[in-house]
């Protein structure tokens, strides 16, 4: 299995831009989670899917930021605009969840923002 | 009450000696407790877990202690190698709910060769 893709790697944009970042889950996974990781704040769960259907985006900092998921194979986290504090590396991981959970979070390599 | 409490932020051992890092929490319904490995550049990966009906966990030089009472499990690491060099994060979760992990602030580990 390829695991969890995401994309793009990296992304340099400037202050009032939109950002879309990409993920591709592992197939047959049900559970997908975007995080956000900084130096001051740690790794941070901004949002969570079950079966594409939104289940907590409670983390999601502002109405700047919104994520989709539209189907199985597919998410993306959109910030519009995008601010300098927005400057991070956003993680998408995903799971098998089949009524309890072990915990076991697959994760993406990341795509590092940097807003200007 | 959701948090969970990492300490050292920072560590560096000498290659062959012991990495201790740990970890509290407060919520009691937390019922699972894995802790993550993150080179530099990737995103995090599973190491190793446990759940509290045990209070250790060993594999290979990865053991995880559990102290239920106290609320605090942590990570030791034996005869550290260089290629243990990373971030580890220890983590906390409801088996029941669905998978909502918190993480801890994380520990940069450098092992010294």
């Amino acid at each position: 299995d390829a695991g969890v893709i995401q994309s793009p790697r990296h992304e340099v944009t400037e202050m009032g831009q939109e950002v879309t970042l990409r993920c591709k889950p592992i197939s047959g996974h049900n559970s997908l989670f975007w995080y956000r990781q900084t130096m001051m704040r740690g790794l941070e769960l901004l949002i969570y899917f079950n079966n594409n259907v939104p289940i907590d985006d409670s983390g999601m900092p502002e109405d700047r930021f919104s994520a989709k998921m539209p189907n199985a194979s597919f998410s993306t986290l959109k910030i519009q605009p995008s601010e300098p504090r927005d400057s991070a590396v956003y993680f998408c991981a995903s799971s098998l969840w089949a009524g309890t959970n072990t915990g076991e979070l697959f994760f993406g390599e990341g795509s590092r923002l940097t807003v200007l | 009450q959701q948090q969970v409490k990492q300490s050292p932020q920072s560590l560096i051992v000498q290659k062959g000696g012991i990495s201790i890092i740990n970890c509290a929490y407060e919520n009691t319904a937390f019922d699972y407790f894995p802790w993550y490995q993150q080179f530099p550049g990737k995103g995090p990966a599973l190491l190793i877990a446990i759940r509290p009906d045990v209070s250790e966990k060993k594999e290979g030089r990865f053991t995880i202690s559990f102290n239920k009472s106290a609320k605090q499990f942590s990570l030791h690491i034996m005869d550290s190698q260089p290629g243990d060099s990373a971030t580890y994060f220890c983590a906390a979760s409801n088996r029941k709910g669905f998978q909502k992990l918190v993480f801890g602030t994380g520990t940069r580990l450098l092992v010294s060769p």
